[in-house]
């Protein structure tokens, strides 16, 4: 159980492209989804929190107006990364959760590369 | 505030060796305390969760791990590695406030040779 499918697994697309990537839970209902960017070799950073129904809350340093993060439904967030550059290429996972203090889901993340 | 702190970012043994994954956790209230395990290009699979229950906790592919509130650690453990267990591994923490994300820490390399 707890499966959260992500997709697309790769993109490789021209700088000034916008991108949008799809987070599903498959099995459960996820109250809160989360997105992180994580560089090669590092650890995961949280970029925004969302919850149904309500606006993104986004970390210190991230433009929301760059990532746009729509949480329409208890089983689905899209992360769309627009007018995207070369600066963006990197790579991007989602996680869902069903409560807090549950443990988080993760997809198996998106690959972005900007040409 | 809540914190992790992963101890070396690289352990290496070999094949059948234990494994020891050191995690350091600060929290002002009792936390919850995760172990993931991520494969190159892929996202994190659960390994493990610590839930004030049972202090010794098993997972998922033969490990688990122990909380020690008095050395507050929650360090993993595996009696025997296998060479499909090389990959990146991390220790969260669940936030202070409610609704907020695991706090993770940087990540250990594991590394197993034959």
């Amino acid at each position: 159980g707890a499966v959260v499918s992500q997709h697309p697994s790769r993109v490789i697309c021209k700088s000034g492209t916008s991108v949008k990537i799809e987070c599903r839970s498959l099995d459960f209902q996820a109250t809160t989804m989360f997105w992180y960017r994580q560089f090669p070799k590092q650890s995961l950073m949280l970029m925004a929190t969302s919850n149904e129904g309500s606006k993104a809350t986004y970390e210190q340093g991230v433009e929301k107006d760059k990532f746009l993060i729509n949480h329409a439904s208890l089983t689905l967030s899209t992360l769309t990364v627009t007018s995207a550059h070369p600066e963006d290429s990197s790579f991007y996972i989602c996680s869902a959760r069903e409560g807090d203090y549950q443990p988080q889901h993760f997809g198996d993340g998106t690959r972005l590369s900007i040409l | 505030a809540q914190s992790v702190t992963q101890l070396g970012s690289h352990v290496s043994v070999s094949e059948g060796a234990l494994v020891l994954l050191r995690c350091n956790y600060s929290s002002s209230v009792p936390p919850y305390l995760f172990w993931y395990v991520q494969y190159p290009n892929q996202g994190l699979q659960l390994l493990l969760k610590y839930t004030s229950a049972a202090t010794l906790v098993k997972g998922i592919n033969g490990f688990e791990a122990e909380f020690k509130k008095s050395e507050t650690s929650f360090h993993l453990t595996k009696p025997s590695a296998h060479m499909s267990d090389a990959a990146e591994y991390f220790c969260a923490v669940s936030g202070y406030q409610a609704g907020t994300a695991l706090i993770f820490g940087k990540g250990t390399t594991l590394s197993v040779s034959s």
